[in-house]
Order: structure tokens, then C-alpha cells, then sequence
């Protein structure tokens, strides 16, 4: 069935330290895919996005690459701050008709340690 | 920056009550959607609506859920008998046009007691 799922469910890396967080997703309909910060009692934060014909892209210290071989996604965030530490979910999005949806995984939790 | 509004932030209910779940998207987005969290698990999609209906919804919406666009800003979602697994975070969330980014309000936090 369909899924998006996150392979270790907490991180912790020193700051200054870069950051990788992996995805793997299964469906193959998914035309693009982001990834979102939570913070505690707030909403899903959009960082950065990319459509299924990229396989790399770049945002302010923020990284996303795409490899749809294996239908996996992974986050880099470069120099890890302390303000980074969050859940941090991926999240594909499956067009359905005239409309769309978001398939989440289930979120990682990143601590950055001082 | 324009943002999605949601209100109340926090609202408790008795089971079998009825809510209604509020949102202002963005002015001039056309999709809206609702998804929710169960504390410490992963958000889930519950309904897309379009040009003033359903686009689609989810196991999760059953009968006991609706949503509305009374007027050209408010997307509600009502739940009629609330259950206690109906606890939650509700998010809405509003996009352009299809293949837009999404923006997301920062929830209702749904407490069912």
C-alpha cells in the first residue's frame, strides 16, 4: 500500500555539525515531495520541495535529494543550529483528480547539542 | 507574509458534541484541505476540496465529518457527535493553485473528554 516512512526516528548531532535525514516513499504517482519542521504546538513549516523530475536541490543551508531508482529522499541541513531542532517530516504529494494530497511519514525528532 | 488562520487554538469538547473547526485560508487560494495529528504520531490527510466540493476524502472522514465554504474566506470542518479518538491537532491548509506549495495554519488542538 502506500506509505512514507522514516528510517530512524530520532537524531542528535553537535552543532555546527551537518545533518542528514532519510525518507523512503512507495508510490510512484508522487509528483513531488517536501519537507517540512514542526515545532512543538505549531504547525507543519514548509523548508524546501522538489518535483519528481529533479533529483537535487538547494535552499539556504538546506539540501533535498531525490532518488526515484529507490524512491528515497533525504534532507541535509548544513552547520546545524540549535533554532533546527524540531520533528521533521517528509511528505509526498499524490495527485488525485482535479485536486492532490499529502502522504507524511512519520517524523523525526532532530537535537542539536550545544 | 499571508498565513492560514485557524481558530479556536484549543477547544475541548464533551463526547457527542458537536464541533466546528474554523479556518481562513490565504485570500486568493483555491484548494484547501484538512489533515490531523494524533499526539506523537504522523499527520494525516482527512479531506481536498475545489470549485466548492469534495475532491476527495479519507477513511478517517465518515459520516460524522462535513466541511463547508459558507462564504469566500471561511473553510470549516465540523464533526457532529465527537468521539474520543477524535483528540487531535487539526490543520488546514490552502495552496494557489494545484502544483503550488502548500501553506498550513498552525492548528486546533481538539480535546475530547
Amino acid at each position: 500500500g502506500e506509505s512514507v516512512g522514516l528510517h530512524l526516528p530520532t537524531l542528535s548531532v553537535q552543532e555546527g555539525d551537518n545533518s542528514i535525514i532519510n525518507c523512503a516513499y512507495s508510490n510512484s504517482a508522487s509528483d513531488y515531495f517536501i519537507w517540512y519542521k514542526q515545532e512543538s504546538g505549531k504547525g507543519p513549516q514548509f523548508i524546501i520541495d522538489i518535483r519528481s523530475n529533479m533529483d537535487k536541490r538547494q535552499g539556504q543551508r538546506v539540501t533535498v535529494l531525490l532518488n526515484k531508482t529507490v524512491k528515497h529522499l533525504s534532507l541535509q541541513i548544513a552547520a546545524t543550529q540549535p533554532g533546527d531542532s524540531a520533528v521533521y517530516f517528509c511528505a509526498e504529494n499524490i495527485p488525485t483528480g482535479a485536486n492532490s494530497k499529502l502522504t507524511f511519514g512519520k517524523g523525526i525528532t532532530l537535537s542539536v547539542r550545544p | 507574509e499571508p498565513e492560514v488562520t485557524q481558530t479556536p487554538s484549543h477547544q475541548v469538547t464533551q463526547m457527542g458534541q458537536e464541533v466546528i473547526l474554523r479556518c481562513v485560508p490565504i485570500s486568493n487560494h483555491l484548494y484547501f484541505y484538512w489533515y490531523r495529528q494524533i499526539l506523537g504520531q504522523k499527520v494525516e490527510f482527512l479531506v481536498s476540496f475545489y470549485n466548492n466540493e469534495i475532491s476527495e476524502k479519507s477513511e478517517i472522514f465518515d459520516d460524522q465529518f462535513s466541511v463547508e465554504r459558507p462564504d469566500g474566506s471561511n473553510f470549516t470542518l465540523k464533526i457532529r457527535s465527537t468521539k474520543l479518538e477524535d483528540s487531535a491537532m487539526y490543520f488546514c491548509a490552502s495552496r494557489p493553485v494545484a502544483g503550488a506549495s502548500y501553506t498550513f495554519g498552525s492548528g486546533t488542538r481538539l480535546t475530547v473528554v
